[in-house]
């Protein structure tokens, strides 16, 4: 089976800190994806990565950041964490075009 | 650009009726089509998917249908079950293997 594991389930973080969300997936997929999901407004992609040290801005990427340095693993970085981006956050992968497989989720508090 | 909309975010059905969820997508390059079903405090898991190359496929209780002329997906679930209440979300793909979705519908199942 598949595992997109995330490092944390919860998170709470002041404004201003650098914050890292990390993604690990064991299934060799080319694709990765961190999206951020809020209510009435679905899943949104902050940012894709199609291969390593390879990304693609998403739909909503402002204020964030990735790092893929190894195939396996996907990192979200936010530079300096505000209130605004307080949410769940979802890492997936996916090998070409087929279907992604979820984490669990982060749900990340900024205070 | 890119978008993925659901036409309801609220869906009410009686237990043993079917359901249908309906998708519009924007983007007449995306050729691959998937459904996930979003159960609360979990990330979402593949229902079914569906290949531009098709306009219907079938799956356990679920079936898919696409039309490309009006550029619709629908997903229907046959005699829903308590165990369907979830949030569920279209997506689209097109060959670069990017992953936009929708913004959910939420599935309530009454008994």
């Amino acid at each position: 089976d598949v595992k997109v594991t995330q490092s944390s389930r919860y998170l709470v973080k002041r404004t201003g800190e650098k914050v890292f969300l990390e993604c690990v997936q064991d299934m060799d997929h080319e694709n990765m994806f961190w999206y951020r999901q809020d209510p009435g407004l679905g899943l949104r992609l902050i940012y894709f990565s199609y291969d390593v040290k390879m990304k693609e801005k998403g739909d909503i990427p402002e204020g964030y950041s990735v790092s893929r340095e190894k195939k396996e693993r996907f990192s979200l970085i936010l530079e300096s964490a505000s209130t605004n981006q307080t949410s769940m956050y979802l890492c997936a992968s996916s090998m070409d075009t087929t279907e992604a497989f979820f984490g669990q989720g982060t749900r990340l508090t900024v205070v | 650009g890119e978008s993925v909309g659901l036409h309801l975010p609220t869906l009410s059905v009686q237990e043993g009726d079917n359901s249908i969820i309906n998708c519009a997508y924007s983007n007449s390059a995306s050729d691959y089509f998937i459904w996930y079903k979003q159960e609360s405090g979990k990330g979402p898991q593949f229902i079914i998917d569906i290949r531009s190359n098709m306009d219907k496929r079938q799956g356990q209780r679920v079936t898919v249908l696409l039309n490309k002329t009006v550029k619709h997906l629908s997903l229907q679930i046959a005699a829903t079950q308590p165990g369907d209440s979830a949030v569920y979300f279209c997506a689209e793909s097109s060959n670069t293997g990017k992953l936009i979705f929708g913004q959910g519908t939420t599935l309530q199942v009454k008994p």
